[in-house]
C-alpha cells in the first residue's frame, strides 16, 4: 500500500542510451511532480502535472520529455542521457488546499547513475 | 528569483540538547513553509508546516515564522541520535515548492 511508489529505483547506463522512470500515486492527489536532486542534495523541480495537465516546465533539456497517461501516473522519460543527467530523481505528489496545502508526498527516488 | 537559504552544516548538537535550524528566503510572495528531513539515501518526508507569524509547536519540534525578516526556523528539543539528518526549508509559491540546499544535523549521543 505504498503511496507514492517510483520504478526503478536504481539505473546504471551508458552515455546516449534512452531510459524512463515510472511513477504511480494511490493517494488520490491531483498534482503530481519530478524533482532532481543533485550531489549536493539540492531538490530542483523539473515538471508538474495537474490532473494530466502540465502547469509547470522549468528549464530543463528537452531531452527530458515527462507523460502523465492519467493523474495517478507520471512518468519520465530522457533521451541521449548524459553523464551530467546522474542524480536522483524524486517524484512527488500533492493534494493543495490553499498555501501548499499538507505539503508533498514523496516517493523513494530513482537514483541515475550514467556511465 | 525566489530562493530559499539555509547554512549547509554540518550543524553538531549533544544528545538532549535544542538544535536550532534556520531558513532565509528572498521573495515575499510565499506565505507558508514547510520543514522536510531527509535521512541519507531516503526521500524527504514532512515534518511540520507553517503559514502564521510566531511559534507552531509539534512534540519535540517548534516552528517559528517571521514574515517581516523572512526568516523561519526549526527548534528540535530534546535532541537525539535519530534527529540525525539533513533538513530541508521550502517555500511554496502559488504552484509548487522551492527547497533550500539542507542543513545537516548530526546529534552526538
Amino acid at each position: 500500500d505504498t503511496a507514492v511508489s517510483q520504478t526503478p529505483k536504481y539505473l546504471v547506463t551508458q552515455m546516449g542510451n534512452d531510459k524512463s522512470i515510472k511513477c504511480e500515486q494511490n493517494l488520490g492527489h491531483d498534482t503530481m511532480y519530478w524533482y532532481k536532486q543533485d550531489s549536493k542534495k539540492f531538490l530542483k523541480i523539473m515538471f508538474s502535472y495537474n490532473n494530466k495537465e502540465l502547469i509547470i516546465n522549468e528549464t530543463v533539456p528537452n531531452r527530458f520529455s515527462p507523460k502523465s497517461p492519467d493523474k495517478a501516473h507520471l512518468n519520465l522519460h530522457i533521451n541521449s542521457l548524459e553523464l551530467g543527467d546522474s542524480a536522483v530523481y524524486f517524484c512527488a505528489s500533492s493534494q493543495e488546499v490553499g498555501q501548499g496545502g499538507y505539503g508533498y508526498t514523496f516517493g523513494s527516488g530513482t537514483r541515475l547513475t550514467v556511465v | 528569483q525566489k530562493e530559499v537559504e539555509q547554512n549547509s552544516g554540518p550543524l553538531s548538537v549533544p544528545e538532549g540538547a535544542i538544535a536550532s535550524l534556520n531558513c532565509t528566503y528572498s521573495d515575499r510572495g510565499s506565505q507558508s513553509f514547510f520543514w522536510y528531513r531527509q535521512y541519507s539515501g531516503k526521500s524527504p518526508e514532512l515534518i511540520m508546516f507553517i503559514y502564521s507569524n510566531g511559534d507552531k509547536e509539534d512534540g519535540r519540534f517548534t516552528a517559528q515564522l517571521n514574515k517581516a525578516s523572512q526568516y523561519v526556523s526549526l527548534l528540535i528539543r530534546d535532541s537525539q541520535p535519530s534527529d540525525s539528518a539533513t533538513y530541508l526549508c521550502a517555500a511554496f509559491y502559488g504552484q509548487n515548492f522551492v527547497f533550500g540546499p539542507g542543513t545537516r544535523l548530526s546529534v552526538l549521543p
